[in-house]
């Protein structure tokens, strides 16, 4: 089975920097996922991460501790278009399959 | 191209009618999966298939049937369907099961 917390909301100031959290718990960890989601539209993916450490993609980084369980998205340069839901998803291994689970997502407005 | 494709965008229905989603996607990906989204929650998975084989289940209701006709195309047949099964429905594809995830832009269903 699977646990993921994440804070249900944030909110920041355009310009601002911004990290979000989350924890999960899982029988199986093969990866941690952050998508984006605007309301009334599909996630879209952000990142990925494996292995421990900070992985970069402009504005957006995302970082990794396997030992505790824990991941982080950094939002740089906040602009009024990242409000939305950023959702975290933990793949695991069940046998042959794997999957994504997500996480109930934290809902971000930016404030101008 | 690198869009995952669903059809219809909205769709309602009465709890006696039969009727299919559709979602096509053209990336090589051979994983595709139906999840299910209510509004302000995080999208829970609802089927998988991999190789064009159903390889995840998750005790879904057998009024909702997957079908996945070729490698490129994943259909959700709905049959006797309850009002609370209104929802977003989206459809999803990856390189391999458990990789980043491509999602289509989801069939708003409103059961009545």
């Amino acid at each position: 089975g699977q646990n993921i917390d994440q804070p249900t909301e944030m909110t920041a100031t355009e310009g601002a920097i911004v990290q979000i959290n989350c924890t999960y718990q899982t029988s199986g960890f093969n990866g941690l996922f952050w998508y984006q989601q605007h309301a009334g539209e599909a996630p879209t993916f952000l990142s990925y991460n494996v292995l421990d450490g900070l992985e970069e993609k402009g504005r957006f980084s995302s970082f990794l501790s396997r030992s505790k369980g824990y991941s982080y998205l950094l939002l740089k340069e906040l602009q009024m278009k990242d409000s939305a839901s950023y959702l975290c998803a933990v793949r695991d291994v069940d046998g042959s399959a794997r999957q994504l689970t997500f996480g109930s997502g934290t809902q971000l407005t930016v404030l101008p | 191209d690198t869009e995952v494709t669903q059809t219809p965008k909205h769709l309602v229905m009465g709890m006696t009618n039969k009727k299919s989603l559709k979602c096509e996607q053209h990336m090589g990906h051979r994983a595709m999966y139906w999840y299910k989204q209510k509004a302000k929650k995080p999208p829970e998975l609802m089927f998988v298939y991999s190789y064009e084989k159903l390889s995840i289940n998750e005790s879904v209701p057998s009024r909702f049937s997957p079908e996945c006709p070729n490698s490129s195309l994943l259909n959700l047949h709905l049959h006797a369907l309850q009002p609370e099964d209104s929802a977003l429905y989206l459809c999803a594809s990856s390189r391999t099961s458990g990789a980043e995830a491509f999602f289509g832009q989801g069939t708003r269903l409103t059961v009545v």
